[in-house]
This record gives C-alpha cells, sequence and structure tokens, in this order.
C-alpha cells in the first residue's frame, strides 16, 4: 500500500523568507502527486499536480513542486512568503486505480508565518 | 459556483445516537469519496463510490455507511456514534471517467461525539 510522509509538523517563517516543505511517498508505480492547503476552518483547495512530463510543475499563489523518483520526494516551494500563506498543507498520492481518485495523503505540515 | 455542500458545517452528538451527513456535489463528477481529518493523520478515506448505485470500503470503514442513489448525493451515515468517530468529515468528488484529474472537496462537517 501506499503512503505518504510529511516529516515537518510545524514550520514557521519569516514573511519574505523562502519556503519549502517536504513530501517523502512510497509507491510501486508511476504515482500521481498532489499538494493541497487548508486554511484554517476551511475546505482543501488544490495548489497543483503531477501527473507526467515535467517534474517541475507551477501552481496557484506562486507555488511549486519538484517530483524526485529518485528520492520518492515531491517537496513544495515558495520563493517568498506571505502572511496569507499561513494555513495547514498536504501532500497526497493518487493510489492509481483507474476506476476513481482516492487519495492517500501525508499527515500535513502547519505553517506559520 | 457551489461545487460541493456539505451539511451540517458542524454538529454534536450524543454517543449512540445515529446521524448522517449530507453531501452535494453540482459537477455532475462520477465518482465520490468520504474522507475523516484527525490531527497528525491527515485525511484518510471511509468510503467512496466511482459511479450511481456502488460504493466501497476506504481505508476506515468501520461505524460507517453510504449510499449512492444518484449522481449528486453521497450521504454519510453513523449508526451508533461512538467518541472515537469525533474528527471533522470532508465529501469529495472527481471526474475519473476519462483521465487523471484532482478530487474536488466541501467545506467539511465538523462532528463531536460526547
Amino acid at each position: 500500500a501506499q503512503s505518504v510522509t510529511q516529516p515537518d509538523i510545524h514550520i514557521t517563517v519569516s514573511e519574505g523568507a523562502s519556503l519549502e516543505l517536504r513530501c517523502n511517498y512510497s509507491y510501486g508505480a508511476t504515482p500521481y502527486l498532489f499538494w493541497y492547503v487548508q486554511s484554517p476552518g476551511q475546505g482543501l483547495q488544490l495548489l497543483l499536480k503531477y501527473f507526467s512530463g515535467d517534474t517541475l510543475v507551477q501552481g496557484i499563489k506562486g507555488f511549486e513542486a519538484e517530483f524526485k523518483r529518485s528520492q520518492s520526494s515531491f517537496n513544495l516551494r515558495k520563493p517568498s512568503v506571505h502572511w496569507s500563506d499561513a494555513a495547514e498543507y498536504f501532500c497526497a498520492v493518487d493510489d492509481d486505480n483507474n476506476a476513481g481518485n482516492m487519495l492517500t495523503f501525508g499527515g500535513g505540515t502547519r505553517l506559520m508565518v | 459556483t457551489a461545487g460541493i455542500t456539505q451539511a451540517p458545517t458542524s454538529q454534536i452528538l450524543a454517543a449512540g445516537r445515529s446521524m448522517t451527513l449530507r453531501c452535494t456535489q453540482d459537477m455532475r463528477h462520477n465518482a465520490m469519496y468520504w474522507y475523516r481529518q484527525d490531527l497528525g493523520l491527515g485525511l484518510r478515506l471511509i468510503h467512496y463510490s466511482n459511479t450511481a448505485g456502488t460504493t466501497g470500503k476506504g481505508e476506515v470503514p468501520d461505524g460507517y455507511s453510504v449510499s449512492r442513489a444518484n449522481t449528486d448525493d453521497f450521504p454519510l451515515t453513523l449508526a451508533s456514534a461512538v467518541p472515537s468517530q469525533t474528527s471533522v468529515y470532508f465529501c469529495a468528488s472527481s471526474d475519473s471517467k476519462n483521465s487523471r484529474t484532482e478530487a474536488f472537496f466541501g467545506q467539511g462537517t465538523r462532528l463531536t461525539v460526547v
């Protein structure tokens, strides 16, 4: 079974500083990877996704993520953090069930700015 | 745009009571899901439905049941609530028939079982 690990439970950065949130996955086949953001009291919003092709993917709100197969990682980055980026971030992998998009989530990283 | 609507937003429920969490989507997505969110555990899949009339068990299905009578609605029922079911519940949907796509999430239902 696939699994997703987000090693950092909490991260605090200063406004304007760069950000990297780590995500490691365990999955036998080609993974379909996602980053979602959850603002307090809100649902989950998709930041970006990787299905295939270019391993550096751009998302909304100035975020990007890089898929590194050799490291089984899909880290999320932003060059300059804004106070409004404070939220919880979830990395997820699709289990490649052709009949649906069932996701396995990491435990989340709470970002404080 | 409505997307996915969940009701109620929050609920306090006595242990042993039953409750149905409602979920409706207006995107005509074929697949729908229920997840629960617990601190440090992220979201875990409870049940899913790949098309109207079919359902399946996810990672943590015990104590929950679902039905999918039509494309738009996917209610989650707790037959006899227990305190360990205190959580935030998210409904999601996706259009998975033709290609890889992302799931869209509702705003969540915060359930407290006392």
